[in-house]
Formats: C-alpha cells, sequence, structure tokens
C-alpha cells in the first residue's frame, strides 16, 4: 500500500523556522515528483511546492519563493520542506502528496500542523 | 495563475439523490500532450483530500463508479449519481495543466 507520512510540524514564532519530513512507502519513491499541499484552517487547498524525482529542478508558489526549500532523499524514500522566515498567513496543515502538476494527488499524507504565532 | 471557481459552494442533497458541481476556469485546461489535467478531490471531515477523478473524467482506483466527470475547455462537472451518507465532505477541483490550482471547495451535506 502507498503511503505517506508527515512529520515535524508545530508552533514556531514569526520570522522562526522549520523543516517538516514526508516519509514515503509502497512505491518506488525515486521515480516520482512529490509536492506539498497546504490547507490554513477553515480554508480550502494551496499548492506549494514541488519537486521532480531527481531534485534537480524545484518550483514554488509565489507566497513562499524565496523563503521556503523543497529537498529529498531518494536513498531514505523521504521529503522535506525547509520553512524560514515563517508568517502567521504560514499558518496551515502541510500535506505531501505524490506527483506533479496534472498527475498531483493520487496518494496523501494525513498532514502535519504549523502553528506560526507569537 | 489560473482561477478556478466552483459552484454551488453549498450543496444540500437527499440521499439517493443525484448531485452536481460545476467548475471553470479562467483559462483554457488543455496541455500541449493534448491531454486537459482536471482533477476532482474529496474531503470528509477531519480526512486527508482524496482525488476521485483526474483528466477530466478517469475515476482513480477504489471510486465508486456513482462519480463521473465530464468537460472540456474552461467548464467541468462533477457528478454524482445517488449520494450515499459516505459521500458528506467537500469536493474540490483542480486544475494542473499550469502550476496547480484549486477551486474554493463545495460542501455537500445531506438534507
Amino acid at each position: 500500500e502507498m503511503q505517506l507520512v508527515e512529520s515535524g510540524g508545530g508552533l514556531v514564532q514569526p520570522g522562526g523556522s522549520l523543516r517538516l519530513s514526508c516519509a514515503a512507502s509502497g512505491f518506488t519513491f525515486s521515480n516520482y515528483a512529490m509536492s506539498w499541499v497546504r490547507q490554513a484552517p477553515g480554508k480550502g487547498l494551496e499548492w506549494v511546492s514541488t519537486i521532480i524525482n531527481s531534485g534537480g529542478s524545484t518550483y514554488f508558489a509565489d507566497s513562499v519563493r524565496g523563503r521556503f526549500t523543497i529537498s529529498r532523499d531518494n536513498s531514505k524514500d523521504t521529503l522535506f520542506l525547509q520553512m524560514n522566515s515563517l508568517r502567521a498567513e504560514d499558518t496551515a496543515v502541510y500535506y505531501c502528496a505524490k506527483g506533479l502538476r496534472g498527475v498531483m494527488g493520487d496518494v496523501w499524507g494525513k498532514g502535519t500542523t504549523v502553528t506560526v504565532s507569537s | 495563475d489560473v482561477v478556478m471557481t466552483q459552484s454551488p459552494l453549498s450543496l444540500p442533497v437527499t440521499l439517493g439523490q443525484p448531485a452536481s458541481i460545476s467548475c471553470r476556469s479562467s483559462q483554457g485546461l488543455v496541455y500541449s500532450d493534448g491531454n486537459t489535467y482536471l482533477s476532482w478531490f474529496q474531503q470528509r471531515p477531519g480526512q486527508s483530500p482524496r482525488r476521485l477523478i483526474y483528466k477530466v473524467s478517469n475515476r482513480d482506483s477504489g471510486v465508486p463508479d456513482r462519480f463521473s466527470g465530464s468537460g472540456s475547455g474552461t467548464d467541468f462537472t462533477l457528478e454524482i449519481s445517488r449520494v450515499e451518507a459516505e459521500d458528506v465532505g467537500v469536493y474540490y477541483c483542480m486544475q494542473g495543466t499550469h502550476w496547480p490550482t484549486f477551486g474554493q471547495g463545495t460542501n455537500l451535506e445531506i438534507k
């Protein structure tokens, strides 16, 4: 069974940093691009970032570009999201999802909650 | 960014009756490979999103055949032929032809 498990969320002050992880299993991780999608409390879904299977190319939403970095360790089947200069509006549940663009989302994790507050 | 507009935003439905959700994109969604990357997701209360439909009309594995997708160009529809209690939740369309954007969500509830 394909599975994604996120971790690393928590409470952080504005301007702080946090690193999220997403552990994959049940599929050949190194064959697939991976993405992060977030959902603010009571709101809809927002694509955040995508990394291709090799890690050689990364893509970001305008709202996080320059503050967030996406990376992956194919030897450990793990995806990361480094979040710096966090703002209150980054408060959300962060999901990792398999795939990119038009083929994104056949597998989702349960999400990890990030709260940015003083 | 491509704006996805869903209607209605709230959808009360009687059990066993059909339901329909519309999704309109601000730009055409045909990709250079000829495919139209429009997906539908279901998010039950307290759960992660689950993809139901990809490339307009293809059901994901395990999705009941009462769910169907249709449309072309900028206008797309998700239809549920007979609503069941387990269908309660929020439904999102998403375009993946450009960098992904989602509709606002449609909250389906049982009357």
